[in-house]
């Protein structure tokens, strides 16, 4: 199993540029999410979906958009890409709605916005 | 409103334990974990414990809870250079509520 896979790995972006950040998760949860890591600050969830269908937003969803088409699927997207968005995105699954049993994550995406 | 608190850096020799403590507010939180990221890596899940427990043990990592003080501790035995990463604390303490704290990073000197 893949588990949770995410790219790219590395990005580039300037300022007012869009970009859709990838969330693919083979082990058929409900429960995804995005969230991002900056220094000092731990990790804040931008937004998560319970199923195929359904969103809704985390602490910090200002920014970015989300849509959950599929169960595999949980792609992130930065409509314009601004400096403070510059961090490590990563994306994270759950077997349970309650987040009982922790989660699985992805590798992580490291953008950089100019 | 909730919070995870946890020291930013330990050092430890090689062979020796390590215990990385964790601080939470909510005292309705259900589960508590602790995950290890590595560099360049996403976050692993290492153990949790239910909040109705004191302690759970899994080979060398102990997970200690003292729900009065709202304490969680994660000891390492025999600590090795491999487990040199960072660790967070992490609580759900609600319907998709996670907490992480900003993590501990453990420094193992061979």
């Amino acid at each position: 199993n893949a588990g949770v896979t995410q790219t790219p790995k590395f990005q580039v972006l300037k300022t007012g540029q869009s970009m859709t950040l990838q969330c693919a998760q083979d082990m058929n949860h409900e429960y995804m999410s995005w969230y991002r890591q900056d220094p000092g600050m731990g990790l804040r969830l931008i937004h998560y979906s319970v199923g195929a269908g359904i969103t809704d937003q985390g602490e910090v969803p200002n920014g970015y958009n989300v849509s959950r088409s599929t169960t595999e699927d949980f792609p992130l997207r930065l409509l314009s890409a601004a400096p403070s968005q510059t961090s490590v995105y990563f994306c994270a699954s759950s077997r349970d709605l309650e987040g009982h049993y922790g989660y699985t994550f992805g590798s992580g995406t490291r953008l950089t916005v100019v | 409103g909730e919070d995870v608190e946890q020291s930013l850096f330990l050092s430890v020799r090689e062979g020796d334990s390590s215990v990385i403590n964790c601080t939470y507010t909510d005292s309705s939180s259900t589960y508590l974990y602790w995950y290890k990221q590595e560099p360049g890596a996403g976050l692993q899940l290492l153990t949790y414990i239910f909040s109705n427990m004191d302690m759970k043990q899994d080979q060398r990592l102990t997970v200690l809870l003292n729900k009065k003080d709202k304490h969680l501790s994660l000891r390492i035995a025999d600590t090795q250079t491999g487990d040199s990463a960072i660790y967070f604390c992490a609580e759900v303490h609600g319907y998709q509520k996670v907490t992480f704290g900003i993590g501990t990073k453990l420094q193992v000197i061979p």
